[in-house]
């Protein structure tokens, strides 16, 4: 078990770029989730999948964000034509469904994304 | 929808003090409530997790509380080190199968 991997670290991009993220969860984690960290603030949920299929979205997550997790295992989030406001800190976490709710939340390293 | 408030949003002490950290959330049907902390520029890190039939929960010098019907939980953290310097989160899960954080307390100790 080495934890929840998140690649890459950081990310230096032009404005109007697209930029992908990758986090590989916990093995046989069912569910995988992906929030957004701005400077001095709590983390906001951004979606979260079970297995492969994505539950739910918060509105954070606009038209140009999309998250996928083929296959049940590893997860990609992509941000298309990146804007300022779309600098922040994306944490990935996983856990394992209990059946009676209150999992716990294992979190990655996250990646900075710093749009220019 | 549920609301995380932690008070102090900073906090500034000398080496050695004992000190508590405030969480109060809106919503009082939650699975449970953990407290993480996170290190400038990192990821967070699990300390506590509370389930909302528990009262508190203890790990070393760390000692969580939870009032679920007052919508209340405080970290303690005894005898402070420099080290324990950090933000820390609180967080609550929602029967919508998600966590919602508080805004954080960035601790400062100094030596």
């Amino acid at each position: 078990d080495t934890g929840v991997s998140q690649n890459p670290r950081h990310k230096i991009t032009k404005r109007g770029q697209n930029v992908t993220f990758r986090c590989d969860p916990i093995s046989e984690h069912n569910r995988l989730y992906w929030y957004r960290q701005t400077l001095g603030q709590g983390p906001e949920f951004l979606t979260y999948f079970q297995n492969e299929a994505q539950l739910e979205k918060s509105r954070l997550l606009s038209d140009r964000f999309s998250a996928e997790r083929p296959k049940g295992s590893f997860s990609t989030l992509e941000i298309q034509r990146t804007e300022q406001g779309d600098s922040a800190m994306y944490l990935c976490a996983s856990s394992s469904t209990t059946g009676t709710g209150g999992e716990k939340l294992f979190f990655g390293s996250g990646t900075q994304l710093s749009v220019l | 929808k549920q609301e995380v408030t932690q008070i102090p949003a900073a906090l500034s002490v000398p080496e050695g003090e004992n000190l508590v950290l405030n969480c109060s959330f809106t919503d009082s049907a939650i699975y449970n409530l953990q407290w993480f902390r996170q290190d400038p520029g990192k990821g967070l890190t699990s300390l506590l997790l509370i389930q909302s039939s528990q009262r508190e929960q203890t790990s070393g010098r760390l000692n969580a509380s939870l009032d679920k019907s007052s919508g209340r939980s405080t970290l303690y953290i005894a005898a402070s080190q420099p080290g324990d310097s950090a933000t820390y989160l609180c967080a609550v899960y929602n029967a919508g199968n998600m966590l919602t954080f508080g805004g954080g307390t960035r601790l400062m100790v100094k030596p």
